[in-house]
């Protein structure tokens, strides 16, 4: 399948255990985010937003947690099944400067479920 | 329905051609969007259309372009080749793009060129 990164910090967690994957984003301003699950081969798939004025979000087995403070962001998945491993990837939307919005990707995390 | 297609998956230039990539966006999608994927630099923004505009651009050079059809299928090109330009690129379709918050979208395949 498709590398989509040689250098991607890499969770490895057992199978029935919680996965909590992190994110710093940049833009203060940024007033969006969202987490994508990337397989091998494929193309980016959406799990879960949330919008800035939100601190928590939760849907099916994935929670995603805001903390404006520190502009962190993080992704928990309950009881992690094999079929989750996977590139993830957490993306925040810029409000335009200049007309213009800006979709900024984080750079990764690969996570490998062991059976 | 059907999902994000593009064209070709595979392709393979030599430095200082051009190419043009293909998507066709799901049935309904106005708002087709364009990122280039690389190891070193991860997935990046290169511009949305809508309704056959360019609405949101990232930080690439003018080499990129693109347009879109009344029919919402999008073609963007790479002039001049350069070896860095090797990379997936993926196209995303949506019903609002990105000026619509909550408005999901749905990822091709993606194209992956190399340049020789």
């Amino acid at each position: 399948g498709e590398s989509v990164g040689l250098h991607l910090p890499t969770l490895s967690v057992q199978e029935g255990d919680n996965s909590i994957i992190n994110c710093a984003y940049s833009n203060s301003a940024s007033d969006y985010f969202i987490w994508y699950k990337q397989e091998s081969g494929k193309g980016p798939q959406f799990i879960i937003d949330i919008r800035s004025n939100m601190d928590k979000r939760q849907g099916q087995r994935v929670t995603v947690l805001l903390n404006k403070t520190v502009k962190h962001l993080s992704l928990q998945i309950a009881a992690t099944q094999p079929g989750d491993s996977a590139v993830y990837f957490c993306a925040e939307k810029v409000p335009p400067e200049a007309g213009s919005y800006q979709l900024t990707f984080g750079k990764g995390t690969k996570l490998s479920v062991i059976p | 329905k059907a999902g994000v297609t593009q064209t070709p998956r595979y392709l393979i230039k030599t430095r200082g051609q051009q190419v043009t990539l293909s998507c066709s966006p799901i049935s309904g999608h106005r708002s087709v969007s364009w990122y280039q994927q690389t190891p070193g630099q991860g997935l990046q923004f290169l511009f949305e259309y809508f309704s056959e505009t360019q609405r949101n651009k990232g930080n690439f050079p003018g080499r990129f372009s693109g347009r879109q059809f009344s029919n919402s299928r999008s073609e963007m090109n790479v002039s001049t080749l350069e070896l860095g330009d090797s990379a997936l690129y993926l196209c995303a379709s949506s019903l609002l793009g990105l000026a619509g918050d909550g408005d999901e979208q749905f990822f091709g395949p993606g194209t992956r060129l190399t340049v020789l």
